[in-house]
């Protein structure tokens, strides 16, 4: 089946450790994008990508970096630097519709926890 | 920037009662979507409905429907003849026409009693 996966589910991690996120999809999408989820602030834009090998940072990059070396993976690393990386993050897709309109609709893979001791 | 407020952290509806989760935005955007998302106690999201800022029909799927008023920049979900399977987490979200960049509301809990 089609669909997003991301991995691990829960994670752990002592302070000072880098961690990374994994995030595949088999769904052809072009557009992938890492999402911050903490409690009363939904969910913010951490990295997106829209292309093989090209990312920009979204709203809340800091701390954080992405790699886009193929089409169905965008792992996300929470660095050293990230200093409350204590978070539900969500990895998405999507394609463009039309002449690069939105055709609006982000699948959602099912998340990973992740906690800093 | 875009931003997206959802005014109600959470909401209880008594099973097959009819309830609606408000959602204000803003924008300087002439054509953009809106959407509303639902999110599980399994936390994978789910899109229930969308709507195109250029169309003036409110969309509708199934129990789900919107009340899209533009001027006054609100998105309302209604979920009629509500079920325990509604229960979850439900945010508003925009985008622009081009771009594919969601902003996301806080979200609002919803209950649903038996």
């Amino acid at each position: 089946d089609g669909g997003i996966t991301q991995s691990p589910k829960y994670l752990f991690r002592k302070e000072g450790q880098n961690v990374t996120l994994s995030c595949e999809q088999n769904l052809n999408h072009d557009a992938m994008y890492w999402y911050r989820q903490d409690p009363g602030q939904g969910l913010r834009l951490i990295y997106y990508s829209q292309i093989v090998n090209d990312f920009q940072k979204g709203d809340i990059a800091e701390g954080y970096s992405v790699s886009r070396e193929k089409k169905e993976s965008f792992p996300l690393t929470v660095t050293s630097a990230q200093k409350n990386p204590t978070a539900f993050y969500l990895c998405a897709s999507t394609s463009p519709g039309l002449a690069g309109r939105n055709t609006g609709e982000l699948f959602f893979g099912e998340g990973s926890r992740l906690t800093v001791l | 920037a875009q931003t997206v407020t959802q005014s109600q952290p959470e909401m209880s509806v008594q099973e097959a009662e009819t309830v609606t989760l408000s959602c204000t935005y803003d924008t300087s955007e002439s054509d953009y979507y809106l959407f509303w998302y639902k999110q599980p106690p399994s936390r994978q999201m789910i899109l229930v409905i969308r709507q195109e800022a250029y169309k003036q029909q409110n969309a509708t799927e199934n129990r789900f429907s919107v009340n899209f008023q533009k001027a006054a920049k609100s998105f309302s979900l209604k979920i009629s003849d509500s079920q325990l399977g509604d229960a979850a987490m439900y945010f508003c979200a925009y985008c622009r026409e081009y771009g594919n960049k969601l902003v996301f509301g806080a979200g609002t809990i919803l209950r649903v009693k038996s």
